[in-house]
């Protein structure tokens, strides 16, 4: 699976868009970008995935460059609840995931 | 939908005892269930795979027979930590994905601290 790269830590206002940047240049083309997080003492939750096109669901918007070498996840109205480790990971097969160091994201009152 | 416990949260046992750690999914078939280690201030790092009615693969370091891993149905794996020592003291997390899915939903963890 390729390697990613994140932002150690960032800060958001609370009901600003957070947007955390994630770089994959030496992804596969059948390599999937998905994202989880992990608030703090808890399983990590799911949040998107996605292979070429922008994905959004009820939680989040996935935007992936054309050359596919970088996303980004975009939280649209960021609350408390969201202060999390957010991590960028990508596969291509079915096998157990990677875990890099994440992104430490703290919402801010 | 997606869901996944484990059992139990959490659990203090003493030095040379086993343990059990169970890891379900309730609302759908987990075709395979994987076994991961957090340590504090540390990213998850994957211990092993199974897959039901085979025998677990063990990531490179995990001994297989510390840590024993049944996957008998397709809703419970199990994770025994036999004979326990402080320094297996972690958080254990499952996850679990169905049959032609790569999404892997995890569990809320298992936090085993060894005295």
């Amino acid at each position: 699976d390729a390697k990613t790269t994140q932002p150690p830590s960032m800060d958001c206002a609370e009901g600003r868009a957070a947007n955390l940047p994630c770089n994959h240049s030496t992804i596969s083309g059948n390599e999937y970008v998905y994202w989880y997080r992990q608030i703090h003492s808890q399983g990590p939750q799911y949040i998107i995935h996605g292979l070429k096109n922008n994905e959004t669901n009820e939680m989040a918007s996935l935007i992936i460059t054309e050359d596919r070498k970088s996303s980004t996840l975009i939280l649209p109205h960021a609350t408390l609840r969201d202060t999390a480790v957010y991590y960028c990971i990508v596969r291509g097969g079915a096998d157990g995931l990677t875990f890099g160091k994440g992104t430490h994201l703290i919402i801010q009152p | 939908g997606a869901v996944v416990s484990q059992h139990p949260s959490w659990v203090i046992c003493k030095s040379g005892t086993s343990v059990k750690i169970e890891c379900r999914s309730l609302d759908f078939q987990a075709t395979t269930m994987f076994w991961y280690r957090q340590f504090p201030k540390q990213s998850l790092m994957l211990m092993a795979t199974s897959n039901e009615g085979s025998k677990a693969t063990y990531e490179q370091g995990v001994e297989k027979d510390k840590f024993l891993i049944n996957h008998a149905s397709l809703t419970l794996s199990t994770l025994t930590v036999t004979s326990a020592h402080p320094e297996d003291s972690s958080f254990y997390i499952c996850s679990a994905r169905s049959w032609g899915e790569e999404t892997q939903y995890f569990g809320p963890g298992t936090r085993l601290l060894v005295l």
